[in-house]
């Protein structure tokens, strides 16, 4: 079946530094991606999307480009700030069959001062 | 955009007594609602598919006595956790895609706690 993996965390950064969070998929189809965001104690927030190759997601200075020759969506930021600590959740949805939304593992994000 | 509102945000039950949890599309219809459950400090899992009108569909190892669905109406889908025990304290999440969107929309989660 589908699947969605993501880089292993925590991941520990000093302010300002840049932000790579890996994330590869499989699917039968053409899913979309997603990239989700975690706050302590909180739901889930979309951060940035992407329907079809070549698409680039971009929110809050995040990017991340749809690319179907790698199967990747990974996650970047330039320049990250304390506020950014969370756990980011990359995602698939599939287009076709169950619709279903499937979730990678989820990588801690912790941003020093 | 488009809205899921979940109910209660919070509950503690005791254990061997029953909790509904509701999950409503505010602004659109959705035919298909999904409910996810997330254990602490790990990913959503997702235990089953709501279809309105019909029986839910089941991932597999989840009880489906244990954890009754009801999709009554296109905006409206409901768990059931019964007979509750402390290990089903968790964070359960729901979801609903619009008709002919690329995008599923999540509720705001339900913290149950059974003690």
């Amino acid at each position: 079946g589908d699947s969605v993996t993501q880089m292993e965390g925590p991941v520990t950064l000093s302010e300002e530094a840049f932000l790579t969070i890996n994330c590869t998929y499989t699917a039968t189809g053409y899913p979309s991606l997603f990239w989700y965001v975690q706050y302590p104690g909180e739901g889930l927030q979309l951060l940035l999307k992407a329907t079809k190759a070549d698409d680039k997601g971009s929110n809050k200075g995040f990017e991340a480009t749809y690319r179907k020759e790698t199967t990747s969506f990974h996650l970047e930021k330039g320049s990250v700030q304390v506020s950014d600590s969370a756990v980011y959740f990359c995602a698939l949805s599939e287009n076709t069959g169950g619709f279903k939304t499937i979730f990678g593992a989820g990588t801690r994000l912790f941003v020093k001062a | 955009g488009a809205v899921v509102s979940q109910h209660p945000s919070r509950v503690i039950c005791k254990s061997g007594t029953s909790v509904k949890i509701e999950c409503r599309s505010l602004d659109f219809q959705a035919t298909t609602m999904f409910w996810y459950r997330q254990f602490p400090k790990q990913s959503l899992m997702l235990m089953a598919t709501s279809n309105e009108g019909s029986k839910a569909t089941y991932e597999q190892g989840v009880e489906k006595d244990k954890f009754l669905i009801n999709h009554a109406s296109l905006t409206l889908s409901t768990l059931t956790v019964t007979s509750a025990h402390p290990e089903d304290s968790s964070f359960y999440i729901c979801s609903a895609r619009p008709v002919m969107n690329t995008e599923a929309f999540f509720g705001q989660g339900t913290r149950l706690t059974v003690v």
